[in-house]
């Protein structure tokens, strides 16, 4: 089946600092990729779409200059925290869609991102 | 968009029983309606899916039925086990993105 690997798993950093997640389709191509944020208790909401080789589409009050977001290759996407407050402090999740299995939506274990 | 409701929020069952999970959705386009389990600090793993034009699929001790006129989809845990202890989420697609409902925490009795 579909895999999907996102690191790290886990992130603390300073405020004011930059964080980079990396999610990663291993054995399918991923031309479409949704990164999502999971407070406590609640479900997982839709921050971003991002689509191989052009620029993401961001979900209403998600700030795209806050939350960078590349997807240079068919297999990878990258989220990038940039000037990280402990506001973001929050659990990241990224999906993939495998179009040409027909598998549906896989996700990544998630990122636990701390901000102090 | 899409909104999907999802009741009841929490779920106690005794070891053996059914679990039974409902969810709504709100747009006639979705076609594709996944379930997720999640535990703790871990990200969402497909349970079962089922697209619109199945009214029911089962996979062992677990089943997804879906009314499309409705608009509503259910998850059935037959036999429930410990190890079914975990948040669960419905979600629906109209092909293009994911909208979840708002997860339903199962624990099962041992």
């Amino acid at each position: 089946g579909a895999v999907v690997s996102q690191h790290p798993s886990r992130v603390i950093c300073k405020s004011g600092t930059s964080v980079k997640i990396e999610c990663r389709s291993l054995d399918f191509q991923a031309t479409t990729m949704f990164w999502y944020r999971q407070f406590p208790k609640q479900s997982l909401m839709l921050m971003a779409t991002s689509n191989e080789g052009s620029k993401a589409t961001y979900e209403q009050g998600v700030e795209k200059d806050k939350f960078l977001i590349n997807h240079a290759s068919l297999t990878l996407s990258t989220l990038t925290v940039t000037s990280a407050h402990p506001e973001d402090s929050s659990f990241y999740i990224c999906s993939a869609r495998d179009d040409s299995r027909g598998y549906g939506y896989t996700f990544g274990s998630g990122t636990r991102l701390t901000v102090v | 968009g899409e909104n999907v409701e999802q009741h009841p929020s929490t779920l106690s069952v005794q070891e053996g029983d059914s679990a039974v999970i409902k969810c709504t959705y709100s747009d006639s386009a979705s076609n594709y309606f996944p379930w997720y389990k999640q535990e703790l600090g871990k990200g969402p793993q497909l349970i079962i899916d089922i697209r619109s034009n199945v009214g029911e699929k089962k996979d062992q001790r677990i089943a997804v039925t879906l009314n499309k006129t409705a608009k509503h989809f259910s998850l059935h845990i037959t036999e429930t086990q410990p190890e079914d202890s975990a948040v669960y989420f419905c979600a629906a697609s109209n092909d293009y993105k994911l909208s979840f409902g708002a997860g339903t925490t199962v624990t099962v009795r041992a």
